[in-house]
């Protein structure tokens, strides 16, 4: 079955502690992004990978990282996280670049205490 | 994204009813648009899109308008049904990477 994979789904972190949130798609897409949707604020880009080594920060791509080393996986960091960045966070992928069809993740719901 | 203007937050019409949900994209030079659509506890789906060479598309009981003159982007849905009860974004596009998501409307079917 096509689809974008987010883990974890819920998650539960202390201001400071590193975190990982993966996402990995199966298929065979070069374009890749990740959002955070807020009440009230819709869905913001944070970064977006158009190929494999290729990436480029959204709208909101203060606190976060991310890195394409392969195709099919596009991890987003947040090496220091803050109480601001608790939110809901989306995963998506599409054939090429943000003119396509993009298939999204279930997301993950991300709280910083 | 939606304009304070356009943006209705939450659009409420009863079942077997046509539903238009407006959208005002912000970009002139944007040159493709899309729907989703987004039930709760769910990702955006994507419904239907349309390039800024066109002015309608048709799907599958849903239709994208554009209006590039006044930067204005609308969803039709015919014969709504309690299983199109959802939030819908519109989003822009103008450069390849990057996509801009509307605030959304909430779309509520009443039986």
């Amino acid at each position: 079955e096509a689809q974008v994979t987010q883990n974890p789904r819920y998650l539960i972190t202390v201001t400071g502690k590193k975190l990982t949130v993966t996402c990995s798609q199966n298929m065979n897409h070069e374009y890749m992004s990740w959002y955070r949707q807020d009440p009230g604020l819709g869905l913001r880009q944070i970064y977006y990978s158009m190929n494999v080594e290729v990436t480029d920060k959204g709208d909101v791509p203060e606190g976060y990282k991310v890195s394409r080393k392969e195709k099919r996986n596009f991890p987003l960091i947040l090496e220091s996280p803050s109480p601001n960045q608790t939110s809901l966070y989306f995963c998506a992928s599409s054939l090429e670049g943000a003119h396509t069809e993009a298939f999204f993740g279930q997301g993950t719901r991300l709280t910083v205490v | 994204g939606e304009s304070v203007g356009l943006h209705l937050p939450t659009l409420s019409v009863q079942e077997g009813d046509n539903s238009i949900i407006n959208c005002a994209y912000s970009n002139s030079a944007s040159d493709y648009f899309i729907w989703y659509k987004q039930e709760s506890g769910k990702g955006p789906q994507f419904i239907i899109d349309i390039r800024s060479n066109m002015d309608k598309r048709q799907g599958q009981r849903v239709t994208v308008l554009l209006n590039k003159t006044v930067k204005h982007l609308s969803l039709q849905i015919a014969a709504t049904q309690p299983g199109d009860s959802a939030v819908y974004f519109c989003a822009e596009n103008w450069h390849t990477g990057k996509l801009i998501f509307g605030q959304g409307t909430t779309l509520q079917v009443k039986p």
